[in-house]
């Protein structure tokens, strides 16, 4: 079974650093682009960038890049969204999500569990 | 960027309605463009890729079509489990935009 698995909820306060990551199981890791999306409560899906694992090509939306990191461990089949400091307005589900082929084709078949992030003072 | 515009953004309806669900681009994006269903606590599901082309499993009371810039998700006979918020996704270039989704109620 193709999955994505996502790791736990965390608290944080603003200013801290964070990364989640992503697990694919499954499937070849290393051939497909995998993407993050956000979510604010009560809001729709936001696209942040995606990562191919083969070779850690990158592309992020602009309203994201700068704010955060995309990067994968092809080793252990894992892609990473970090902030080195944290604001309220990180507050968010975030996603992860498999392109089957190219990032172009096919939509995002396979979706992680999500990651909810809550940034608090 | 291209902006994915949607309407409407609720709608309310019946079992057993037909209902469509419309989705423009800002520039033309050819067949580009993905459906999503998702619902309450749930992460996002793929109902339609490339503008017309179903994901295994997604009922025959889906439909979709469009080219270019104008796009439409219909759903005939409309179910319990259909009632959910709808996006759509072009995957013609970087970033790939989401619409604003539509929220499909209960009347």
């Amino acid at each position: 079974e193709v999955q994505l698995v996502q790791s736990g909820a965390e608290v944080k306060k603003p200013g801290e650093s964070l990364k989640i990551s992503c697990k694919g199981s499954g499937y070849s890791f290393t051939n497909s682009w995998i993407g993050w999306v956000r979510q604010i409560p009560g809001k729709g899906l936001e696209w942040m960038g995606i990562i191919y694992p083969g070779d850690s090509e990158t592309r992020y939306s602009p309203s994201f890049q700068g704010q955060v990191t995309i990067s994968a461990d092809k080793s252990i089949s894992t892609a990473y969204l970090q902030w080195s400091s944290l604001k309220a307005s990180d507050t968010a589900m975030y996603y992860c999500a498999r392109h089957p082929y190219n990032w172009n084709c096919c939509g995002m078949d396979v979706w992680g569990q999500g990651t909810t992030v809550t940034v608090s003072s | 960027d291209i902006q994915m515009t949607q309407s409407p953004s609720s709608l309310s309806a019946s079992v057993g309605d037909r209902v469509t669900i419309t989705c423009r681009a800002s520039q033309s994006i050819s067949t580009y463009l993905n459906w999503y269903q998702q619902k309450p606590g749930k992460a996002p599901k793929l109902l339609i890729y490339a503008a017309s082309s179903f994901q295994s499993g997604v009922p025959s009371r889906f439909s979709a079509s469009g080219f270019g810039t104008d796009f439409t998700l219909t759903i005939n006979s409309l179910q319990p489990e259909d009632f959910a918020t709808y996006y759509c996704q072009q995957s013609f270039s970087t970033p790939l935009t989401f619409g604003g989704g539509t929220k499909v109620e209960i009347k």
